[in-house]
Formats: structure tokens, C-alpha cells, sequence
């Protein structure tokens, strides 16, 4: 089975370009996750997706930023324009529906993004 | 608050026991996490404990859970040159269905010959 891959995995642009960073779950996990890591700080929680839609979009910093999940199977985070600051490691998670108990959230391996 | 704090560097020697230790502050906190990244890869779940649990051993990995004082600890025997990445801790404290992790600033474990 296909682990949560992510595309890029490395994006160098300019400050005020637009990226488009894309991720693929799990098949068949409904739960999406995006995280953030910037300049070896802790990972921080931007938005999360059930299904086709945000269950939670607290973390996501600002109006540059926005996040979709059309059909409900990849995602992809959208940065326009790109600010210094949004220089990080962007991750992605999936998880299966969320009960009670325990539910494990799989990490891709991140997509690196520097803003020059 | 949901502050996740850890020690940003820990060096042993192979063969040695490594402890690397977190703190949290959210006292609603349901699962406590150990999560390892190795470099070019994702966060890989190693381990996690819940709440209600004082310890917990898998293999070469023991967790242990000081509630009271919002202590986490991730111990691993024999520590090997593989072993050496990035350690996160994290928690969850659910909020309606969303389970976001709240995760510290990593701990790199290096593991010296």
C-alpha cells in the first residue's frame, strides 16, 4: 500500500510568487492533515480536511494561504503571494475516521519551501 | 495552553541508553506521541501512550507518563547508529471530531560511534 506521498519535495521561489504544494493520502483514509515546520521550529497544525471538507482551518496563518480538497481524495496548499516567512517545511498527514480511541496520522515526506 | 517543549540536542554513545524528555502543558491531553524523522523522510509514529497509562514498553522503547507534572520521557536501550533523527513528542487534546497533534520543536538524537 502507497504511503502519503507529497509534490514537490523541494520548491525554491521567489517573494511574491505563487507555489501550489500537493498532497496524496492514504487510499481510502478520509482524514487529511497539513503541517508546518519553520526554521527547525516545532511542526504546527494549519488546517484539517474530512473528506471534501475543513473540519478545522484555525492554524492556517493567513488569507494567503488556502487549502483544498476537491472530491476528497488529494489536497493541495496554495501560497500566493509568497511571503519570506512562508519558508518551511510543509507537511502532509492521513488518518482513518478518527473514533474514541487511538488513530494513527501518516506523514509524507514533506515538501521543503524556500521563498528567496 | 498547548505548548509542547523539548531539549533541542541529545549525543550518546552506541551501545548507551538514550532519554529524551518532554513537557506539555495541556492537562486534557488524551494520547501523548513519540514521532521519528529521519532525514529526506516523514514523521514516523514510534510509539504513543494514553493518558490514563503511567508506562509503556515495545521492545528497545519505553514511554513513561508523569501526568502530574505534564512529564513525557522516551527511552531507548542498546541506542544504535540508526537511531539517529529528529524526535518529536506530540499530543492531541480532541476538540469535537478534529484531532490535530500538537508537536515540540524536536529533539536530534545523534549517536556517536
Amino acid at each position: 500500500e502507497a504511503g502519503v506521498t507529497q509534490f514537490p519535495s523541494h520548491s525554491v521561489i521567489e517573494k511574491g510568487q505563487t507555489v501550489t504544494l500537493r498532497c496524496d493520502p492514504i487510499s481510502g483514509h478520509d482524514n487529511l492533515y497539513w503541517y508546518r515546520r519553520v526554521m527547525g521550529k516545532e511542526i504546527k497544525f494549519l488546517l484539517h480536511f474530512v473528506k471534501e471538507s475543513k473540519q478545522d482551518e484555525s492554524g492556517m496563518p493567513n488569507n494567503r494561504f488556502l487549502a483544498e480538497r476537491t472530491g476528497g481524495t488529494y489536497s493541495t496548499l496554495k501560497v500566493q503571494p509568497a511571503e519570506l516567512e512562508d519558508s518551511g517545511v510543509y507537511f502532509c498527514a492521513s488518518s482513518q475516521s478518527p473514533g474514541l480511541d487511538h488513530h494513527e496520522q501518516f506523514f509524507g515526506p514533506g515538501t521543503r519551501l524556500t521563498v528567496l | 495552553g498547548e505548548d509542547v517543549e523539548q531539549s533541542l540536542f541529545l549525543s550518546v554513545r552506541e551501545g548507551d541508553s538514550s532519554v529524551i524528555n518532554c513537557t506539555y502543558t495541556d492537562s486534557s491531553s488524551t494520547y501523548l506521541y513519540w514521532y521519528k524523522q529521519e532525514p529526506g523522510a516523514g514523521l514516523q509514529l514510534l510509539t504513543y501512550i494514553f493518558s490514563n497509562m503511567d508506562m509503556k514498553q515495545d521492545q528497545r522503547l519505553t514511554v513513561l507518563l508523569n501526568k502530574k507534572d505534564k512529564h513525557l520521557s522516551l527511552r531507548i536501550a542498546d541506542t544504535q547508529t540508526g537511531d539517529s533523527a529528529i524526535y518529536f513528542c506530540a499530543e492531541t487534546f480532541p476538540s469535537g471530531s478534529a484531532r490535530q497533534l500538537t508537536f515540540g520543536s524536536g529533539t536530534q538524537l545523534t549517536v556517536l560511534p
